[in-house]
């Protein structure tokens, strides 16, 4: 089945613990993206790729890091997480970027105390 | 001010009405508009795209562009329980393009009684 998959989908932390949250997708495509969803504010984007060690920022990037060492991961890293990153946060994938259709992960809501 | 605007309800409507979604926004640079549905705890997917201004409907829904007046409708006909979800416009400017952006509206709720 083609799906793009999230790790936790649930995450309660604390203030300056570094986390990851991972994300895979099998359809083999090119292009990734991180966005967090806030109420009122909508989905943001936060880093993007187009390809393996392409990344590049959102519109939202301070406090996180991507990385894109192999086409189907494109994990999400807090280095030092603080409370206003509590979010619901999304991965996406899509074939070539653009308005290609994204394909979104399940979310994955964290909490940072 | 916001680049798109989306009222974020919630809209409750009775089963069987015509549903209408709407957005604004306000860079004149867009031509490429989108509609997402997003159902509870769950990861939006699309569910419509348009290219410039104009009309164009998939089964109950009409998705419509109006560029003169930077405003964009969403039209579901016959509204089902099923169709009870948040749903979130989105837009760009560009096709592809490697600093390809799509802003996304704040999603309206939309509610379907039975």
């Amino acid at each position: 089945e083609a799906q793009v998959t999230q790790n936790p989908r649930y995450l309660i932390t604390v203030t300056g613990k570094k986390l990851t949250v991972t994300c895979s997708q099998n359809m083999n495509h090119e292009y990734m993206s991180w966005y967090r969803q806030d109420p009122g504010l909508g989905l943001r984007q936060i880093y993007y790729s187009m390809n393996v060690e392409v990344t590049d920022k959102g519109d939202v990037p301070e406090g996180y890091k991507v990385s894109r060492k192999e086409k189907r991961n494109f994990p999400l890293i807090l280095e030092s997480p603080s409370p206003n990153q509590t979010s619901l946060y999304f991965c996406a994938s899509s074939l070539v970027g653009g308005v290609d259709t994204q394909y979104f992960g399940p979310g994955t809501r964290l909490t940072v105390l | 001010q916001k680049e798109v605007e989306q009222d974020p309800g919630p809209l409750s409507v009775p089963e069987g009405a015509i549903v209408s979604l709407n957005c604004t926004y306000s860079n004149s640079a867009f031509q490429y508009f989108m509609w997402y549905r997003q159902y509870s705890r769950k990861g939006p997917e699309l569910l419509m795209y348009t290219y410039s201004s104009g009309n164009k409907e998939d089964g109950r829904f009409t998705a419509q562009v109006d560029k003169s007046s930077k405003y964009i409708s969403l039209f579901i006909r016959d509204s089902q329980p099923s169709d009870s979800a948040t749903y979130l416009c989105a837009m760009s400017a560009e096709l592809y393009s490697s600093a390809s952006k799509i802003i996304f509206g704040s999603g309206t709720r939309l509610s379907i009684r039975p």
